[in-house]
């Protein structure tokens, strides 16, 4: 398996455009997870899903965040309008069935918005 | 809810020598307690992780951690370090029964080696 894919690796916005991150989740996980991390608030949990339904997005910042996943191998987190603050890294993650196992991270997309 | 805390945000050590790398928790009845690595420029990667039984945990790369429900402690340690240690770790917790469904991390310790 290749493992959770992430796209793009790296964006640069200016200030008010839409903002979309891709990522696909590990085949039979049905946990998806999004992080942030920044220097300053380090890894945060924005949302997660199980079965292609949130369950928990107390993370995210504000409205100007969504996450959708329309099925169980993609998900999209958006961010519209963006603001400077929101650069980060933004980290997906899959799990198998709750329980005991892991959660496997992707590579991150680097987002920087000027 | 719980918390972690990772008092040491950088730690250098010389290569080959030991290391310990601090973790507390706050307290529960009873805690899932891990660690991940991050190496640059990737994401995280699971080294260890304590669930029940022997306290004493061993992960990958020869780490291990010692869980200590008196203290509240999981310390992440190593005999020998090499400098393919290099990396930022995170020691996370979750509430059982929910297993590892949601991880609270604590704000990571920056490990460097030095040559």
């Amino acid at each position: 398996d290749a493992g959770v894919i992430q796209s793009p690796r790296h964006e640069v916005t200016e200030m008010g455009q839409e903002v979309t991150l891709r990522c696909k989740p590990i085949s039979g996980h049905d946990y998806l997870f999004w992080y942030r991390q920044t220097m300053m608030r380090g890894l945060e949990l924005l949302i997660y899903f199980n079965n292609n339904v949130p369950i928990d997005d107390s993370g995210m910042p504000e409205d100007r965040f969504s996450a959708k996943m329309p099925n169980a191998s993609f998900s999209t987190l958006k961010i519209q309008p963006s603001e400077p603050r929101d650069s980060a890294v933004y980290f997906c993650a899959s799990s198998f069935p709750a329980g005991l196992d892991e959660q496997f991270f992707g590579p991150g997309t680097r987002l920087t918005v000027l | 809810a719980q918390s972690v805390t990772q008092l040491d945000s950088q730690v250098p050590v010389f290569e080959e020598a030991p290391v310990e790398l601090r973790c507390n928790y706050s307290s529960s009845v009873s805690v899932y307690l891990f660690w991940y690595v991050q190496y640059p420029n990737q994401g995280l990667q699971l080294l260890l992780k304590y669930l029940s039984g022997s306290t004493l945990v061993k992960g990958i790369n020869g780490f291990e951690a010692e869980f200590n429900k008196s203290q509240t402690s999981f310390h992440l340690r190593k005999p020998s370090v090499h400098i393919s240690d290099t990396a930022e770790y995170f020691c996370a917790v979750s509430d059982p029964p929910r297993g590892n469904e949601k991880l609270t991390f604590g704000t990571g310790t920056r490990l460097t080696i030095i040559p």
